[in-house]
């Protein structure tokens, strides 16, 4: 059975720092690109960054970059993010989503998604 | 960046009946060498996370009852459940991935009437 599990949020001040970990199990974690999905108090979907499968690769959203470091440890079965200069805007649960290679069709659907984990940038 | 929109926000349909959310991008999000749509339907239960629907439009996931198809090609979609049950209230969302980022939209909050 796959199993995303997100660890690491909670209450932070503005201008702080978080690293958020995602521990993933029932698939061969190295097969699959991840993403960092946020979900503010009440309000929709919107990605915030993506890893390859070695990690050579990473993408961002513009409201991200600069601020957050995506990175994984497959030998571990771990994706992390570090989260630095957090905003208010900043506050969501932030889910760890699956996403299969891209192949000849190119990229595919977010298949797999964690319970997500909880920050919140407050004074 | 490709915008996604829903529509409506929110829809409160009767048990059994049909509900019907439409979802518009603002590019082409069909390649033309596949003749496959890059769109993704998911669905929320409220204190869920996600769950992928459908993908490619119209392709059910495993385990996805059939009362849920998706169609549209291009620009418009719709996701369609034929016959409401209390299993389905959720917030529903489509997805892009035609090309990076790939964005959301805004989602649709699907009640019982």
């Amino acid at each position: 059975e796959v199993q995303l599990v997100e660890s690491g949020g909670g209450l932070v001040q503005p201008g702080g720092s978080l690293r958020l970990s995602c521990a993933a199990s029932g698939f061969t974690f190295s097969n699959y690109w991840v993403n960092w999905v946020r979900q503010p108090p009440g309000r929709g979907l919107v990605w915030v960054s993506r890893i390859n499968t070695d990690g050579s690769s990473t993408t961002y959203a513009d409201s991200v970059k600069g601020r957050f470091t995506i990175s994984r440890d497959n030998s571990k079965h771990t994706l992390h993010l570090h989260m630095k200069s957090l905003r208010a805007d900043d506050t969501a649960v932030y889910y760890c989503v699956t996403q299969e290679a891209p192949g000849r069709d190119g990229y595919n659907p977010f298949d797999f998604w964690g319970q997500g984990t909880l920050v919140t940038v407050s004074p | 960046d490709i915008v996604m929109t829903q529509s409506p926000h929110s829809l409160a349909v009767s048990l059994g009946e049909r509900a019907t959310i439409n979802c518009k991008s603002s590019q082409n999000i069909l390649f033309s060498s596949n003749n496959k749509n890059y769109l993704a339907w998911y669905q929320q239960r409220p204190g869920q996370p996600p769950k992928l629907l459908i993908s490619w439009a119209s392709t059910r996931e495993s385990g996805v009852p059939d009362r849920f198809s998706g169609s549209g090609s291009a620009t418009d979609f719709t996701l369609t459940i034929s016959s409401l049950q209390a299993d389905d209230v959720a917030v529903y969302y489509c997805q892009q991935y035609y090309n990076s980022p790939h964005s959301f939209g805004q989602g649709t909050k699907l009640e019982i009437k």
